[in-house]
């Protein structure tokens, strides 16, 4: 079965650093690009960042840039997140999503991440 | 980037059809032909519908369709059914390899 499954969310405060995960199984993990889309709570999608099959490229919405690292480890078919100086508005849940060329084919069952004190 | 617009809510009764509008810019829908659309049900993960526009991933319901003119988006529903209830949500590429979504609408089937 094709599958994604992201850990690592938890309750950090303002200021502070996480690392999400995402598993992959089920499919060439390698031979595909990677995303990462949150989704604040009663709030919409928010694509936030992309990397290649092979990590040669990566990208972010300008809202995360230069806080969050994007990261993957083939050999492990694992997706990172890196997130530091986290604020109130990162909370959210968040998804790794598997890119099929410009689209999103499958996703990952969330994990969530709040930042309060 | 700013959100795709998308109506907060449409709604329709079993075996009508409702169509769901997403309007861009040049710059994201009317630049590519590349907006998905997706259906997301109460504390579920998102579900990929139609992508490039219009076409269909395997096991989705040809009841479920795509088109664009211009700017705007817009996937249509056929035969409503109880189960197409959720939240809808478009998305767009936008260049330099960033993807926007859209605001998000909610299918209330009556």
């Amino acid at each position: 079965e094709v599958q994604l499954v992201e850990s690592g969310g938890a309750l950090v405060q303002p200021g502070g650093s996480l690392r999400l995960s995402c598993a992959a199984s089920g499919f060439a993990f390698s031979s595909y690009s990677m995303n990462w889309v949150r989704q604040a709570p009663g709030k919409g999608l928010e694509w936030l960042s992309y990397i290649t099959s092979v990590s040669s490229s990566t990208q972010y919405a300008d809202s995360v840039k230069g806080r969050f690292t994007i990261s993957r480890d083939n050999a492990k078919n694992s997706l990172y997140l890196q997130m530091n100086s986290l604020r109130a508005e990162d909370t959210a849940v968040y998804y790794c999503a598997r890119d099929i060329i410009y689209s999103f084919d499958i996703w990952g069952q969330g994990t969530m991440v709040t930042v309060s004190s | 980037q700013s959100a795709l617009t998308q109506p907060a809510s449409v709604s329709g009764s079993p075996g009508q059809s409702i169509t769901i509008s997403c309007t861009g810019t040049s710059s994201d829908v009317g630049g590519y032909n590349y907006v998905s659309w997706y259906q997301q049900h109460p504390g579920k993960a998102p579900k990929l519908m139609i992508y490039d526009v219009s076409k269909w991933p395997s096991g989705v319901s040809n009841r479920f369709s795509g088109s664009k003119s211009g700017n705007t988006a817009s996937l249509t529903i056929s035969g409503l059914q109880a189960e197409d209830e959720a939240d809808y949500y478009c998305c767009s590429y936008a260049g330099s390899i960033t993807w926007v979504f859209g605001g998000g609408t909610k299918l209330t089937v009556l």
